[in-house]
C-alpha cells in the first residue's frame, strides 16, 4: 500500500535558522498536505499542493512539490519560537486515501 | 462557526470492554474521517464516512467500527479493547464539496486502555 517516508524525525533548530523537512511517497499523489500539531493539541492544516512542481509560501514558510508528485519539502525561514511542534505531511492517493507521514517533531533553541 | 467537537475528551477502560467516541463536525461538513494517534505508528487513517456511506477504510481489524448520522455526526466503535488501543483518536471533517481538502481536526480523544 502506500507509505508516506517523513524526513528527519526531530529537528533541533537554533533560533534565527532554516530548516526544511522533506516527505517522500511511494505512489505518485493527487495532492499533499502540511498540517502543524503544537504539543497538546491537534493537527492545524496548513497549506494543499495540487500541482507538479507547484510552490507555495506562507510568511516563512515555503512549500514544494516535486515535479513526479511523489515528494514534497516544507522549509522554514528565521526560525522563532512559535514554530515548535510537529509537522505532518500527509498525501492522497488516486483512490483518495489519505496517508500522514510520521511527523517532524521541531524543537527551538532560543 | 463552532469547530469539530469530540466526546468524551479523556477515557479510561479496561481489556475486554468496548468503547464509543462521539464527533460533531462543523456545521455543513459532511465528510468525517477518524485517525488514531500513538507516539509510535503516528496517525493512522481509520475510516472516512460522507453522507452517511464509508468512503474509504484503513487497515484496522474489525474491532473497530464507526457510523455516521444524517445530520453528519459520528460514532466510532472499538470491541474488545486491547493495550495496544490506547492513543488519541481524532477526528476531523471536510466541507460539503468532496474534492475541498481542507481537513478541521477535533481536539481528540484520549483512551487509556488498563
Amino acid at each position: 500500500g502506500q507509505q508516506v517516508m517523513q524526513i528527519p524525525q526531530y529537528q533541533h533548530v537554533q533560533e534565527g535558522e532554516d530548516f526544511t523537512t522533506y516527505c517522500n511517497s511511494s505512489t505518485t499523489l493527487s495532492n499533499i498536505q502540511w498540517y502543524k500539531q503544537r504539543p497538546g493539541g491537534h493537527p492545524v492544516f496548513l497549506i494543499q499542493l495540487v500541482k507538479s512542481g507547484e510552490v507555495k509560501k506562507q510568511k516563512r514558510l515555503t512549500f514544494q512539490f516535486g515535479e513526479a508528485k511523489k515528494n514534497s519539502s516544507l522549509h522554514i525561514t528565521a526560525t522563532q519560537t512559535t514554530d515548535v511542534g510537529t509537522y505532518f505531511c500527509a498525501g492522497r492517493s488516486n483512490d483518495y486515501k489519505l496517508s500522514f507521514g510520521a511527523g517532524t517533531t521541531v524543537t527551538v533553541r532560543a | 462557526k463552532a469547530g469539530v467537537t469530540q466526546t468524551p475528551r479523556y477515557l479510561i477502560k479496561t481489556r475486554g470492554q468496548q468503547v464509543t467516541l462521539s464527533c460533531s463536525p462543523i456545521s455543513g461538513h459532511r465528510s468525517v474521517s477518524w485517525y488514531q494517534q500513538t507516539p509510535g505508528q503516528g496517525l493512522q487513517f481509520l475510516f472516512e464516512y460522507f453522507s452517511e456511506t464509508q468512503r474509504n477504510k484503513g487497515n484496522f481489524p474489525g474491532r473497530f467500527s464507526g457510523r455516521q448520522f444524517s445530520n453528519s455526526r459520528s460514532e466510532m466503535n472499538v470491541s474488545t479493547l486491547e493495550l495496544g488501543d490506547s492513543a488519541l483518536y481524532l477526528c476531523a471533517s471536510r466541507p460539503r464539496d468532496r474534492y475541498q481538502e481542507t481537513q478541521y481536526f477535533g481536539p481528540g480523544t484520549r483512551l487509556l486502555v488498563l
